[in-house]
């Protein structure tokens, strides 16, 4: 079956410019997340989505970041007046969010390879 | 200190050998622990959870250590195929804190 995708998998952009970052999760899966990996990081936490609603956007790095979730399904993600450091790979994920968090597997899309000049 | 740390390595084992390597995890109340696997300019992908008691899955053994907080991945008569970045990841409700990987390199 399809997993999760993301568009574009690569965008190179200049710095000012706003940016936007789409996520089709599995569907049915009514988690997502958002994840930011820089070159030789770990993965780092974004945001987390329940359904349409955001509990968690503690990850977030600075207010020039935003996302939302329509329809319980496709996440966007926004990041306006790009800087260099937000140079990255951001990474979505989609879990089922069903019975207990040990359980629940989230699946990761390919990212978006993010080059900021 | 980051909640995950793992060595970076790079192991470089011959086909064949046992590789095993650690992290470490700062959150004493996580709750959920896994290996991914990433490949080169891939996505991770769940190679395996960690429980308590320990879990095998074919030539993969790991250990959870809740007590010294710390995780261990061990393969076995490894395979080319096996060469990548182990990443450790430790789960606190929804949220996955990722370590930045172990690079294993298995030579023929």
């Amino acid at each position: 079956g399809a997993g999760v995708s993301q568009s574009p998998s690569n965008k190179v952009t200049e710095k000012g410019k706003d940016v936007e970052l789409r996520c089709d999760p599995i569907s049915g899966h009514t988690a997502l997340y958002w994840y930011r990996q820089s070159l030789g990081q770990g993965l780092e936490f974004l945001i987390y989505f329940q359904g349409n609603s955001a509990p968690d956007k503690s990850g977030l790095p600075s207010d020039r970041f935003s996302a939302e979730r329509t329809g319980g399904s496709v996440s966007t993600l926004t990041i306006q007046r790009t800087q260099q450091e937000d140079s990255a790979v951001y990474l979505c994920a989609s879990s089922l969010a069903v019975g207990s968090w040990e359980e629940d597997e989230q699946f990761f899309g390919p990212g978006t390879r993010l080059t900021v000049l | 200190r980051k909640e995950v740390e793992q060595d970076p390595g790079p192991f470089n084992v011959p086909e064949g050998a046992t590789v095993a390597f650690n992290c470490t995890y700062s959150n004493s109340a996580s709750q959920s622990f896994f290996w991914y696997r990433q490949d080169c300019r891939k996505e991770p992908k769940l190679l395996m959870s960690v429980y308590s008691s320990g879990n095998e899955d074919g030539r993969f053994t790991a250990q959870l250590n809740r007590a010294s907080q710390y995780i261990s991945l061990l393969i076995r008569d490894s395979k080319l195929s096996d060469s990548a970045t182990y990443l450790c990841v430790v789960n606190s409700n929804y949220k996955l804190s990722f370590g930045a990987g172990t690079t294993v390199t298995v030579r023929a």
